[in-house]
């Protein structure tokens, strides 16, 4: 069974700080992507940053960056120098093929990130 | 671009009453998800689409949820009769693909808040 665990239900960064936002998972398909989302306190859901499971870099968009560390099953995030309007809800998430059957997106449990002036 | 379209954005409907939620993907998308948010519950995938085609239903609640995609760039998620315990934001989704597709971005709409009283 395919699963994503976020066991940071809550943080505080300060601004201009950074901070990293934790996420494990467990799959055993060899084939599988991670996604990172972040949901403001208007609720849309806004894609941030993507790894593939055979990528050998660590993705970076702009000031965020995914820590990957394939044996550990972790896909952190990192923000680099928070900003006000990085306050909000973060999903991990993960796609994978499970058999073949389908490449639903499993979402964790979300880290609410408060960025403080 | 126009991003994913829902619609209603909010709606609040008495107990025993229809609910159809619509949806209109990315164009060009033709993969499509719905999700359901709650706070106890997070975010659940309810039924894939693609290429018009149901692949998993595996979410779907009861058989009083139904969703259609009656052409390729639109969808519609039906509640009949609707409970209070369906009140949750419901998101759609779409990507570019298949079911081996695992890097393609899922974009998701702004959500349909639902209340049922």
């Amino acid at each position: 069974a395919q699963k994503i665990t976020q066991t940071q239900p809550g943080m505080f960064v300060q601004e201009k700080e950074a901070v990293t936002l934790d996420c494990t998972y467990d799959t055993s398909d060899p084939s599988y992507g991670l996604f990172w989302y972040k949901q403001p306190s208007s609720g849309e859901m806004i894609f941030l940053i993507y790894q593939g499971s055979y990528d050998q870099q660590n993705a970076t968009e702009g000031r965020y960056s995914l820590n990957f560390q394939k044996a550990r099953k972790s896909a952190n995030l990192v923000i680099s120098a928070s900003q006000l309007g990085d306050s909000a809800m973060y999903f991990c998430a993960m796609r994978a093929v499970d058999g073949g059957a389908t490449n639903k997106l499993i979402f964790g449990t979300g880290t609410l990130l408060a960025v403080q002036p | 671009d126009a991003g994913v379209i829902q619609s209603p954005r909010h709606e609040v409907t008495e107990m025993g009453q229809e609910v159809t939620l619509r949806c209109k993907l990315i164009s060009g998308h033709n993969s499509l998800f719905w999700y359901r948010q709650t706070m106890m519950r997070g975010l659940e995938l309810l039924i894939y689409f693609n290429n018009n085609v149901p692949i998993d239903d595996s979410g779907m609640p009861e058989d009083r949820f139904s969703a259609k995609m009656p052409n390729a760039s639109f969808s519609t998620l039906k509640i009949q009769p609707s409970e209070p315990r369906d009140s949750a934001v419901y998101f759609c989704a779409s990507s570019l693909g298949d079911r081996r597709t695992l890097g393609n971005t899922i974009y998701f709409g702004e959500g349909s808040w639902l209340t049922v009283v």
